[in-house]
């Protein structure tokens, strides 16, 4: 299994600027994950970070507005630029733990209100 | 796009067995089904998985036709606690990214 943190659980941030959101996993894992959940719908996945290369985002994520890191196996930012109200979001950090058939675990969010 | 088709909402009487399904019909031979629930403001946790072969735990079993075009989650004895919203994933295991992708859910609200 696998606990991992998300900081910060939440924040209120003024449009235009910049929030970073980490994540820390108890144990190594192989593969991270960011998604994103809008107030009242279901979930969207944002991109893969990649350990030590670019991170790969799904179609209508783009580096720009959502740069990822992960320099190693057990950490992962999420950056969302130049925010604006419509980025008012639940942004959820997940990882999966070993190869094949797995099971996926989640953080607990990062509830993120844009001004 | 999500593979899945869930109802929307379900209700269940307390101490009651909850039946969740869902259709996947364009399921491909190597992909699985899971099953996750959301209970509010929490991330979600993984339930059960399985390929074919009808799969329990501690939490719920997994019903999978033979066909593997549907599939149903049980909750035999529903608490209060069970509330939630219920999601159904196929997802390739091996050689895959792992990710998973999210449809909308059936959001099961459990009754006193």
């Amino acid at each position: 299994s696998a606990v991992i943190s998300q900081k910060p659980s939440r924040d209120i941030c003024q449009r235009g600027t910049s929030l970073t959101i980490q994540c820390q996993v108890d144990s190594q894992v192989t593969m991270m994950f960011w998604y994103r959940q809008q107030p009242g719908q279901s979930l969207t996945l944002i991109a893969t970070a990649n350990q030590g290369s670019e991170a790969t985002y799904e179609s209508g994520f783009v580096i720009d507005k959502f740069p990822i890191s992960r320099p190693n196996l057990t950490f992962s930012t999420l950056t969302v630029s130049n925010m604006s109200p419509e980025d008012s979001s639940i942004y959820l950090c997940s990882a999966v733990v070993g190869a094949g058939n797995t099971e996926a675990f989640f953080g607990q969010g990062t509830r993120l209100t844009v001004v | 796009d999500a593979k899945t088709t869930q109802p929307t909402s379900m209700d269940c009487a307390e101490g009651r067995a909850a039946n969740l399904p869902c259709n996947h019909s364009t399921i491909s031979g190597n992909e699985y089904v899971y099953w996750y629930r959301q209970i509010h403001s929490q991330g979600p946790q993984y339930i059960i998985h399985g390929l074919k072969n009808n799969e329990t735990n501690e939490m719920a079993s997994l019903i999978i036709t033979e066909d593997r075009k549907s599939s149903t989650l049980i909750l035999p004895h529903a608490t209060l606690r069970d509330t939630a919203v219920y999601y159904c994933i196929v997802r390739v295991a091996y050689g895959n990214t792992g990710k998973l992708i999210f449809g909308q859910g059936t959001t099961l609200q459990v009754k006193p």
